[in-house]
């Protein structure tokens, strides 16, 4: 099983500060690779697929990088609605694969 | 707007099977290329894809290897829905579950990303 690894736990930022969130994969997923946020009490929200192509609907500040076995997700000037836990999921068709990092907590500073 | 609505029992006795169902309005389980997921969350297992129905001229299922010999995803469609059971819980099962749509693409492939989600239930295995 591919296992996601996600740092740090816990990051605190400021509003209208860059936060820089990481995610490593124990193999190559090459760019198989999804962003979600999840907020208390709610379903995940999918940010970005394909490591760097956001999902509708999602404001420009929110980007993804990397391939291989290491991506980023960035957020540009965090917005008081952007606090919340982030996972990555990576996608592995052959053989099939679905896991999740652990996630890291995104807090106000 | 496509939507997710799960419904189903909170609480399941261990050695039991939890069932769970996710009406879809807006999309189809019979379309040719979605997929209909179960995927699960827990504080000790974090999130964990179950596995998936989706139709492609005839039925498939994929299921996690962890959960392999206990469960089972159908499509309903004379009720536009899917089904989780998962046989013989433990409280090791007690989690939030999701159903989740994988939009798919065009030519029936399969993204394996969730683009929509259903609220959740809380389910506790407890006796």
């Amino acid at each position: 099983e591919i296992v996601m690894t996600q740092s740090p736990a816990t990051l605190s930022v400021s509003p209208g500060e860059r936060a820089t969130l990481s995610c490593r994969a124990s193999q190559s997923v090459s760019s198989n690779l999804a962003w979600y946020q999840q907020k208390p009490g709610q379903a995940p929200r999918l940010l970005i697929y394909g490591a760097s192509t956001r999902a509708t609907g999602i404001p420009a500040r929110f980007s993804g990088s990397g391939s291989g076995t290491e991506f980023t997700l960035t957020i540009s000037s965090l917005q008081s609605e952007d606090f919340a836990v982030y996972y990555c999921q990576q996608y592995n068709n052959w053989p099939p694969s679905i896991t999740f990092g652990q996630g890291t907590r995104l807090e106000i500073k | 707007q496509v939507q997710l609505q799960q419904s189903g029992p909170g609480l399941v006795k261990p050695s039991q099977t939890l069932s769970l169902t996710c009406a879809i309005s807006g999309d189809s389980v019979s379309s040719n290329s979605a997929a209909w997921n179960w995927i699960r969350q827990s504080p000790s297992r974090g999130l964990e894809w179950l596995g998936r129905t989706y139709y492609r001229s005839k039925w498939y299922n994929d299921y996690a290897v962890s959960v392999k010999s206990r469960i089972t995803i159908n499509p309903d469609t004379s009720k536009n829905q899917f089904s989780l059971q998962l046989n013989s819980v433990t409280p090791e099962d007690t989690a939030v579950y999701y159903c989740a749509r994988d939009r798919g693409g065009d030519y029936g492939d399969l993204y394996w990303y969730f683009d929509l989600w259903g609220r959740g239930t809380l389910v506790t295995v407890s006796s």
